[in-house]
């Protein structure tokens, strides 16, 4: 499967906790996008990535979230402190640099209790 | 980026063709026109965009309006699978485009036997 792979597909934690999530790209895209969507909401955007270099953050992302891609190819996603209003799904999408369609992961489904 | 309008939902018989409208009445002229659906619990997918001209791929035919104010996405035969929430999106692209994504509320669209 050449897609666009999101690792864990499902994560309980309790809040307070510390969660991690990876998402590995298609291969030769340069732009990684990473997303949230709360239940009955469209997904909203986070920050994106052109290479290893972190371009835009959007206003949600608060000093708890970190967004990572060290080597231009996969990328992590981490929270501290979670709070139950983290609660979402966090989907990551990777296009070619300048292409138009963005292509998504599957997500990864986090609740906080 | 230019806001869009969709209805909230929408029913179709299976079979027939689903057209879905979107109106983006304050669309620039370095605006395309996208559509992503999203299946229950799986990422959005790309459907199909375009900037002035109709368009048609293996999924769907996108119809613009000569004003460029409104869209109709096009499922001709539709399946049950391809019950799913639409995204109609308004986005410049290239060096000077938008770089993200902003999704809406979306259309839900349902597919009966």
């Amino acid at each position: 499967d050449t897609g666009v792979s999101q690792d864990p597909r499902h994560k309980i934690t309790k809040r307070g906790q510390n969660v991690t999530f990876r998402c590995d790209p298609i291969s030769e895209h340069n732009r990684l996008y990473w997303y949230r969507q709360t239940l009955g909401q469209g997904p909203e955007f986070l920050t994106y990535f052109q290479n290893e270099a972190q371009l835009e953050k959007s206003r949600l992302l608060s000093d708890r979230f970190s967004a990572e891609r060290p080597k231009g190819s996969f990328s992590t996603l981490e929270i501290q402190r979670t709070e139950q209003g983290d609660s979402a799904m966090y989907l990551c999408a990777s296009s070619f640099l300048l292409n138009t369609e963005a292509f998504f992961g599957q997500g990864t489904r986090l609740t906080v209790v | 980026d230019a806001k869009t309008t969709q209805p909230t939902s929408m029913d179709c018989a299976e079979g027939r063709a689903a057209n879905l409208p979107c109106n983006h009445s304050t669309i620039s002229g370095n605006e395309y026109v996208y559509w992503y659906r999203q299946i229950h619990s799986q990422g959005p997918q790309y459907i199909i965009h375009g900037l002035k001209n109709n368009e048609t791929n293996e999924m769907a035919s996108l119809i613009i309006t000569e004003d460029r104010k409104s869209s109709t996405l096009i499922l001709p035969h539709a399946t049950l699978r391809d019950t799913a929430v639409y995204y109609c999106i308004v986005r410049a692209v290239g060096i000077q485009g938008a770089q993200k994504l902003v999704f809406g509320q979306g259309t839900r669209l349902t597919i009966n036997p």
